[in-house]
């Protein structure tokens, strides 16, 4: 089972500031790579696809880099709308897992 | 407008059997692998399990391989999960989630339902 690792687990910002989340892979899943957004009480939102295709209907603000084992998820500009739990997950091999999140406040 | 919507959670005793329904809509369903992933009260995401768009080919975690079954029904753009031997670890809200690619075998969610709660308690 190829075991995800983001970080930080908690991460609180000030508005306008920019966010880095990374997500780290047990071993290699090429670009088999995706982020979501998951707001209280509502399910789970697509972001980024396979590391860095952005998904019509996201803000630009939202980017996603890297390949392999590291990968990055970046918020440019973070906005009071931005505060959520980030998770990533791969789809390079079954069973499918997710990073364990992590939670952004905005301050 | 593209939808999935999730049905037939509740409370169920452990051991005991429920079975989940997710109802799609605004997209060719048969086209299309489903999956079930869910989320226990404050914990982060869970895969459970997936069906190609033919019923050819189910994977499961193996935290529920043996006890939990999922099936479709296209003609009803319909997925199941039927859950036995349910344990109180299985509690949890319960999402369907469509790929976002009909020609991909393992890919991202793009559509998510609202998810249902199951909750295994005596």
């Amino acid at each position: 089972e190829i075991v995800l690792t983001q970080s930080p687990d908690f991460q609180s910002v000030t508005p306008k500031e920019k966010l880095t989340i990374t997500c780290r892979a047990s071993q290699s899943i090429g670009s088999s790579l995706h982020w979501y957004q998951q707001k209280p009480d509502q399910s789970p939102k697509l972001l980024i696809k396979f590391a860095s295709q952005s998904i019509s209907g996201v803000p630009s603000r939202f980017s996603g880099s890297g390949s392999g084992t590291d990968f990055t998820l970046t918020i440019n500009s973070l906005e009071a709308e931005d505060a959520a739990t980030y998770y990533c997950h791969q789809s390079s091999s079954l069973p499918l897992t997710f990073g364990q999140g992590t939670k952004v406040e905005i301050k | 407008e593209v939808q999935l919507v999730e049905s037939g959670g509740g409370l169920v005793k452990p051991g005991g059997p429920l079975r989940l329904s997710c109802a799609a809509s605004g997209f060719t369903f048969s086209d299309y692998r489903m999956h079930w992933v869910r989320q226990a009260p404050g914990k982060g995401l869970e895969w459970v399990s997936s069906i190609s768009g033919t019923n050819s080919f189910t994977y499961y975690a193996d935290s529920v391989k043996g006890r939990f079954t999922i099936s479709r029904d296209n003609a009803k753009n319909s997925l199941y999960l039927q859950m036995n031997s349910l344990r109180a670890e299985d509690t949890a809200v319960y999402y369907c989630a469509r790929v976002t690619s009909s020609v991909a075998i393992l890919d991202a969610f793009d559509i998510w339902g609202h998810g249902t709660m199951v909750i295994v308690s005596s």
